[in-house]
């Protein structure tokens, strides 16, 4: 079955440090991974989308990898912002024509 | 860039009446759009797969009498819950890409808030 994994479900840091979000999927077969942000009561923002031959993409404080092996991706978000408080959705696109695969999300409450 | 346009973005109606929700990409042709239903602090779930020029496809559960999905151009498509009741209150999202190429972004609407007193 086609699933994506988000762990951890929330997550709350001090504004200023660092954090990382993982996504483990078992999508077959894999067309490419996205990353979005969703604010509260918004659409989800495209912050990177990778395909099977890259290993790391960077949009400003955010940076992703993908691990094509081991179907596991990570979002490294840099010096984090209180803005950064929202929920990261991982996005999976299988073959052309099947529809993406979400994860649940992860919620990350950045405070001051 | 590429930019996908919801509205309303809030609608609060009597149950029983029916809600129009729009999608629209605004700078790119799309013969492929998506609706999904978003519950609190849950994923989005995709409803259907709304196609230009033809009839919708529906996930399973999803029932196509009740949202009826309408993509009459390259760059809209709506989706009107008929006959709506409070179960039916939720956060409804479109999506849309460029319909060159599948590793092109999904650009996603900002949702719609439907609340069915």
């Amino acid at each position: 079955k086609n699933q994506v994994e988000q762990s951890p479900q929330s997550l709350i840091i001090l504004e200023g440090k660092n954090c990382t979000l993982q996504c483990n999927y078992t999508v077959s077969p894999f067309s490419n991974l996205r990353w979005y942000k969703q604010d509260t009561g918004r659409g989800p923002v495209s912050l990177t989308i990778m395909t099977f031959s890259e290993n790391t993409k960077s949009n400003g404080r955010y940076t992703a990898t993908l691990d094509a092996d081991t179907k596991q991706s990570s979002l490294h978000i840099t010096a984090s912002q209180l803005s950064d408080s929202a929920s990261y959705i991982c996005v999976v696109s299988g073959e052309a024509g099947t529809a993406l695969i979400f994860g649940k999300g992860t919620t990350l409450s950045v405070s001051s | 860039g590429a930019v996908v346009s919801q509205h309303p973005s809030r609608v609060i109606c009597k149950s029983g009446t029916s809600v129009k929700i729009e999608c629209r990409s605004l700078d790119f042709q799309a013969t492929t759009m998506f609706w999904y239903r978003q519950f609190p602090k849950k994923s989005l779930m995709l409803m259907a797969t709304s196609n230009e020029g033809s009839k919708a496809t529906y996930e399973q559960g999803v029932e196509k009498d009740k949202f009826l999905i309408n993509h009459a151009s390259l760059t809209l498509s709506t989706l009107t819950v008929t006959s709506a009741h409070p179960e039916d209150s939720s956060f409804y999202i479109c999506s849309a890409g460029p319909a060159t190429g599948i590793n092109q972004p999904q650009h996603f609407g900002d949702g719609t808030r439907l609340s069915i007193l």
